[in-house]
């Protein structure tokens, strides 16, 4: 069974341009999450969607930063414009979600390692 | 979220020695995950902790969770050059938020 899948794996833009990070989770999973990840430091999540409603986006920047996940399956996020203290490692993951009935393992894809110059 | 404390940041051990790292928090945990990255790599799931007192052996590695729930352990006897990488430990929060906060992780190195 396919993992979770990101692209692009690598990304380098300048500052003040736009980029958008695209993950597909394991099929079946309804709960999708977007984490970032500094050097040296644990994930930590930028959004969480329950299919395609997003149920916690706290920790998300709205003014630049926006994502999506149509029909509940594939999501996007969206850094625009991005800033230098932007680069990092974005992950995906995702994992049952409710139908679980409990706290689920997370399953996390490769990542998309932004760097900003 | 939940808020959990890891240490030691870093351990270097030689191949063959023992390993822990331990995760602290200052309140009763419903349960607590582990996962582990590789260097250059991913968070993957190691286990699951949900009872007090409870002990799982995965091959080398025990997994503990305190009585009160409020800490755990991972121990990795006689380690090999294939266990480096770095060691998070990370919980939900209570509630209908259910966030998974990440400890700061502890970054093993295993020196051949």
């Amino acid at each position: 069974e396919a993992g979770v899948v990101q692209s692009p794996r690598y990304k380098i833009i300048e500052k003040k341009q736009p980029v958008a990070f695209w993950c597909n989770p394991i099929s079946g999973h309804n709960t999708l999450y977007w984490y970032l990840q500094n050097l040296g430091q644990g994930p930590e999540l930028l959004i969480r969607y329950e299919n395609e409603e997003a149920v916690d986006d706290s920790q998300l920047p709205k003014d630049r930063f926006s994502a999506e996940r149509l029909k509940g399956v594939d999501s996007t996020l969206k850094i625009q414009p991005a800033e230098l203290g932007d680069s990092a490692v974005y992950l995906c993951a995702s994992s049952l979600g409710r139908t679980s009935g409990r706290d689920d393992e997370q399953f996390f894809g490769p990542g998309t390692r932004l760097t900003v110059l | 979220g939940q808020q959990v404390m890891q240490i030691p940041q870093y351990q270097h051990v030689q191949e063959g020695e023992d390993f822990t790292t331990y995760c602290n928090s200052s309140t009763t945990l419903s349960n607590i995950q582990w996962y582990k990255q590789r260097p250059g790599g991913h968070p993957v799931f190691l286990i699951q902790l949900v009872k007090s007192g409870e002990v799982k052996k995965q091959k080398r590695l025990t997994f503990q969770f305190g009585e009160a729930k409020k800490n755990s352990s991972l121990h990795i006897t006689a380690t090999q050059t294939t266990d480096v990488g770095t060691y998070f430990c990370a919980v939900y929060s209570s509630g209908s938020a259910r966030q998974l906060t990440f400890g700061s992780g502890t970054q093993l190195t295993v020196l051949p």
